[in-house]
């Protein structure tokens, strides 16, 4: 079926280096989302990404979308121990399904 | 306020005995789902439901029971339930339309951990 890769599952950073996580679908995407989810919490979104080659920045954070709408990359720059926690990647397959396909996550942990 | 209640937060049960996890959201939104978490798996879709009426299965049916009688409610039932199913149940809800390009973001609960001996 169709599937949502994405590494690595863990980061071990310094506080101040950057990070990055990747997915990447076997199939073309409609759409992507980023969600952040802390120790012991829920899933919260960050944002989605529509358009073929997209990037979009939070603050530290850049949201990239591949050409081919097949995979996204999400990077921080100079972590903080404000972003511990996991990172997952969301795609959708189109814009008519309510199928939302997550990757497996990548856990975030920065060493003050 | 804004938000999507799930009850119980944690349960541990035995095999075979029927239970129910609530869903609510107070945002009338359309969509809502379930998802399981597991270590190294991620979400995973259970169920998910457009409208009232309406639902569908994701990637892991299997075990579980989804019912959308009125907006508001989506609970998720697992009829005899196993030890594989012992994990974090997220329900959501969002604003996401069939067809459009909206955000659609999801609105998670705070989870149900479950423990099936």
């Amino acid at each position: 079926g169709q599937q949502v890769m994405q590494i690595p599952q863990y980061q071990h950073v310094q506080e101040g280096e950057d990070f990055t996580t990747y997915c990447n679908s076997s199939t073309t995407l409609s759409n992507i989302q980023w969600y952040k989810q802390r120790p012991g919490g829920h899933p919260v979104f960050l944002i989605q990404l529509v358009k073929s080659g997209e990037v979009k920045k939070q603050k530290r954070l850049t949201f990239q979308f591949g050409e081919a709408k097949k995979n996204s990359s999400l990077h921080i720059t100079a972590t903080q121990t404000t972003d511990v926690g996991t990172y997952f990647c969301a795609g959708r397959l189109s814009s008519n399904t309510g199928k939302l396909i997550f990757g497996q996550g990548t856990t975030l942990q920065v060493k003050p | 306020e804004a938000q999507v209640t799930q009850n119980p937060r944690y349960l541990i049960t035995v095999t075979g005995k029927k239970l129910t996890v609530t869903c609510s959201q107070n945002m009338n939104h359309e969509y809502m789902s379930w998802y399981r978490q597991d270590p190294g798996l991620g979400l995973r879709q259970i169920y998910y439901s457009m409208n009232v009426e309406v639902t569908d299965k994701g990637d892991v049916p299997e075990g579980y029971k989804v019912s959308r009688k009125e907006k508001r409610n989506f609970p998720l039932i697992l009829e005899s339930p196993s030890p594989n199913q012992t994990s974090l149940y997220f329900c959501a809800s969002s604003p996401f339309s069939r067809g459009t390009l909206n955000t659609g973001e999801l609105f998670f609960g705070e989870g149900s951990r479950l423990t099936v001996l």
